[in-house]
């Protein structure tokens, strides 16, 4: 079945710095990859996913990079914020509903 | 926020006891899964529907059974709960032939065996 591998398991950076997370996954049928945040005492909240037809997307401050062939994608958050302390999780799905394989998540704290 | 209702919020029971969490949707989205969230292990599927009274198993599946009687409902029961139980417990629901395949979450079951 579906491996996804995250790293860092925690990342500290100042405010205002970037912050990019990697992960791969091992089943080259995935072809869907979304990003989640997950504040404390929350449950996960999507903040940006991809889908294997493009390389890269955008959504202001966040992008996600996508690598096929290499089977890896990458989270990259420019000029963090307090507020984008969390942990984050990458997960691979084939999209057709079966089931959203999640990394291990990444604590990111952002220093002021 | 999509309309996920996870019941109880809290919980503490005891060892070889039955426990029955619940999960409740509004959106009317055919998919619903089960998740438990352990420390380094991030999010591991117990049991997934994709249907009323369709249901498979999921990585963690042992020790666990669900129910889905109906599509806005879906129940996670432990029939004797271990102390290896002890989670954070999410339920999510998703849709096909939408532009989105998102999974939405719910707010998390704090399930603890003593």
């Amino acid at each position: 079945g579906e491996n996804v591998e995250q790293h860092p398991s925690t990342l500290s950076v100042q405010e205002g710095d970037s912050a990019v997370i990697k992960c791969t996954y091992s089943d080259s049928a995935s072809n869907y990859f979304p990003w989640y945040k997950q504040e404390l005492g929350k449950g996960p909240q999507l903040i940006i996913d991809i889908r294997s037809n493009v390389g890269e997307k955008k959504d202001q401050r966040i992008a996600v990079t996508l690598n096929k062939t290499a089977k890896h994608f990458s989270l990259h958050i420019t000029e963090t914020q307090p507020e984008d302390s969390a942990v984050y999780f990458c997960a691979a799905s084939k999209g057709n509903g079966q089931n959203f394989v999640f990394g291990p998540g990444t604590r990111l704290s952002v220093l002021p | 926020d999509a309309g996920i209702t996870q019941s109880p919020r809290h919980k503490v029971t005891e060892t070889g006891t039955p426990v029955t969490l619940r999960c409740h949707q509004t959106e009317n989205h055919r998919y619903m899964y089960w998740y438990r969230q352990d420390p380094g292990h991030g999010l591991r599927l117990i049991h997934y529907s994709y249907g009323v009274k369709d249901t498979d198993k999921g990585e963690v599946s042992d020790g666990y059974s669900v129910s889905r009687s109906k599509t806005e409902d879906f129940l996670l029961t432990l029939e004797s709960a271990t102390s290896s139980q002890t989670s954070v417990y999410f339920c999510a629901i998703s849709e096909l032939g939408q532009s989105n395949t998102e999974a939405f979450f719910g707010q998390g079951t704090r399930l603890t065996v003593v």
